[in-house]
């Protein structure tokens, strides 16, 4: 079965400064992975997807990710932080084959806290 | 384009009650799925279809009833609401013919069982 692990609930970091939110998968096949992003109240937003063959894709927002296939992870970064992105971030897997074909498997969430 | 539209926006029920969360999407997305969240438990699956006429259970489905008459509409039922079932609900959807597609998620049902 396909899974992701979001290892901090927190992160905070000063506004200016970079930012990493990380997530490590586990999965049987290929690695759909996705970040979302959660304003309060509001539903999640796509902010970006791993491309094959693509380790570093860039996103929504100034955000990019850096796909690392041995370590199986698939970080968040952006390389100076805004208030503004303070907010809920997820990180899911798709899955490609059986049953499941299509199920999105989400991380418990990072909050991101971008202090002035 | 509308996207995903999700309604009611809030709902306060009583234990017992039954009620329709309505989703509706116009991209003529195949796969639609619900998913309720809970602080700290990330998004749960509780139901799932990959087209009108298909519908399977996620990880939660105890309590919750869906069907899929049309591409556009994927209604979940509360059949007898529960205290338990205190959570903000998710409708979402995503094209099915690449896993390489991302979902679009409607704005929330935040639901209270009293």
């Amino acid at each position: 079965a396909q899974s992701v692990a979001q290892p901090e609930d927190q992160v905070n970091v000063a506004e200016g400064n970079p930012l990493t939110v990380k997530c490590t998968y586990s999965v049987s096949g290929n690695p759909y992975l996705f970040w979302y992003v959660q304003y309060p109240n509001r539903g999640l937003q796509f902010l970006l997807k791993y491309i094959t063959g693509d380790n570093l894709v860039k996103g929504s927002y100034g955000f990019e990710a850096e796909f690392n296939k041995s370590q199986t992870s698939f970080h968040l970064k952006k390389p100076s932080a805004l208030v503004s992105d303070s907010a809920l971030y997820f990180c899911a897997v798709r899955d490609d084959r059986g049953s499941t074909l299509g199920r999105l498997y989400f991380g418990r969430g990072t909050q991101l806290t971008v202090w002035p | 384009n509308a996207g995903v539209t999700q309604t009611p926006k809030f709902q306060v029920l009583k234990t017992g009650q039954s009620m329709t969360l309505q989703c509706a999407q116009d991209m003529n997305h195949e796969y639609m799925s619900w998913y309720r969240q809970d602080p700290g438990m990330g998004l749960r699956l509780i139901h799932y279809s990959v087209g009108a006429g298909i519908t399977d259970q996620g990880e939660v489905p105890n309590g919750y009833n869906v069907s899929r008459s049309t591409t556009e509409d994927f209604p979940l039922r509360l059949l007898s609401a529960a205290p338990s079932q205190t959570s903000v609900y998710f409708c979402a959807s995503s094209y099915f013919g690449s896993m390489n597609t991302e979902a679009f998620f409607g704005q929330g049902t935040r639901l209270t069982v009293v």
